[in-house]
């Protein structure tokens, strides 16, 4: 079967830096995908992960071990405005994304 | 300059409806996608086009029937609406040409309430 882990909600306050991982276990991987997810609003992408190692995008890091099966996206300097949910999806054969059920952030101020 | 728009916005109906929804992208992709998010936010693919052909097609009741008259279009029919039915319905494009088939782009969403 198909299966992402993440913590289903974070808390964190701002200025902090707040990391939510992700487990997967998939028939086949080409990569791992970093979603954001504000209130009654569309999926946003923020990441995308095929090689081990961490990708940097201004505040918003991703990092990938495909041994493990494991990755992590790293939000710094956080921001009222970064209150939403975070979706890790791997990409399959396809082109298809499987997700996980979401992590929802909550920056108190 | 909406990349993915989706109409209509909020759709409520009677079980036992039939219903469409469109989508339309301007970014030019070659691959389009219906995807369905439940009331927990589970978010799952239903089915995908690439260049008006059906790729992926998961394992969704016969009464929902996507169909893509161009690559910039691709709708969601559905037949003999259920309760089950009523989540958010989000369209999303992307490209393979450009070989950036990771980054897909989502439309605003379409909220359907079966009542």
């Amino acid at each position: 079967g198909q299966s992402l882990e993440q913590p289903s909600e974070v808390t964190a306050v701002e200025g902090a830096i707040v990391q939510i991982n992700c487990t997967y276990q998939t028939s086949g991987f080409y990569g791992l995908s970093w979603y954001q997810q504000h209130d009654g609003g569309a999926p946003t992408f923020l990441s995308y992960n095929a090689l081990d190692g961490l990708e940097e995008t201004g505040r918003f890091s991703s990092f990938l071990s495909r041994s493990d099966s494991y990755g992590y996206l790293l939000l710094q300097e956080l921001q009222m405005k970064d209150s939403a949910s975070y979706f890790c999806a791997v990409r399959v054969q396809g082109g298809k994304l499987i997700f996980g059920q979401g992590t929802e952030l909550s920056v108190k101020p | 300059d909406t990349a993915v728009s989706q109409t209509p916005k909020y759709l409520v109906t009677q079980m036992g409806n039939d219903k469409s929804i469109k989508c339309e992208q301007n970014l030019g992709h070659d691959t389009m996608y219906w995807y369905k998010q439940d009331s927990k936010k589970f978010l799952k693919i239903m089915f995908s086009y690439n260049n008006k052909e059906l790729i992926i097609n998961e394992t969704v009741p016969n009464r929902f029937s996507p169909k893509s008259p161009d690559k910039a279009h691709l709708n969601l029919h559905i037949n003999s609406l259920e309760l089950g039915d009523s989540a958010v319905y989000f369209c999303a494009s992307s490209s393979r040409l450009a070989g950036d088939q990771e980054t897909q782009y989502f439309g605003p969403g379409t909220r359907l309430l079966v009542l």
